[in-house]
């Protein structure tokens, strides 16, 4: 089955900085890659996806980027605010969804 | 609009008891529903999932059960609860290729 890596597990980063957080996928025949944040004591929210015929998509303040050929996609937040500090997830899906371990983000005032 | 519902919010429960957890998805029919479990600061953990009424697939061997009586209920239940059961459940329905919508979770303490 897929396989999902994230890293790192933990980030700080300080206030109106970047953050990018990497998830790397085992099975090629995987073609959709959501991105989910998680804030405390809630369920995880969908933030943003990309699906294999797309390199890269932008929403605002955060992107997600896409290398097929080294199975590997990335996060990346830009101008951090203190409410952007949660815990996020990227998955992949063939036939089904598998999520990376988490990456807590802490931003700093 | 879909909209997910879970319930109760946080559940404390001594070991030895029975445990249901209950979640029903509004606006659309036939759902794929999963459970998942998340023990504190860890990932998402696939407990089980379904794909129809009656038709349940366990993912990790575990002292829970899954049931779907209908079409867009989904419950998870325990005979006895284990301290090893506490944790952060979630339910979520969905699609693989379009992602999926979590419930916010019930917050389970066995003591």
């Amino acid at each position: 089955g897929e396989n999902v890596e994230q890293h790192p597990s933990t980030l700080s980063v300080q206030e109106g900085d970047s953050a990018v957080i990497k998830c790397t996928y085992s099975d090629s025949a995987s073609n959709y890659f959501p991105w989910y944040k998680q804030e405390l004591g809630k369920g995880p929210q969908l933030i943003i996806d990309i699906r294999s015929n797309v390199g890269e998509k932008k929403d605002q303040r955060i992107a997600v980027t896409l290398n097929k050929t080294a199975k590997h996609f990335s996060l990346h937040i830009t101008e951090t605010q203190p409410e952007d500090s949660a815990v996020y997830f990227c998955a992949a899906s063939s036939h089904k969804l598998s999520f990376g371990a988490g990456t807590t983000v802490t931003v700093r005032a | 609009s879909q909209t997910i519902h879970q319930w109760p919010a946080t559940l404390v429960q001594p070991v030895g008891s029975p445990l249901s957890l209950e979640c029903t998805v509004e606006g659309t029919s036939n759902p794929n529903l999963y459970w998942y479990r998340q023990a504190a600061g860890r990932g998402l953990q696939l407990l089980f999932y379904s794909v129809g009424i009656g038709q349940i697939s366990s993912e990790v061997p575990q002292n829970l059960s899954a049931s779907r009586p209908q079409d867009r209920q989904f419950i998870l239940s325990s005979k006895k609860l284990l301290l090893s059961d506490s944790g952060f459940y979630l339910c979520a329905w969905g699609l693989a290729n379009y992602g999926y919508t979590f419930g916010s979770g019930t917050r389970l303490t066995v003591v």
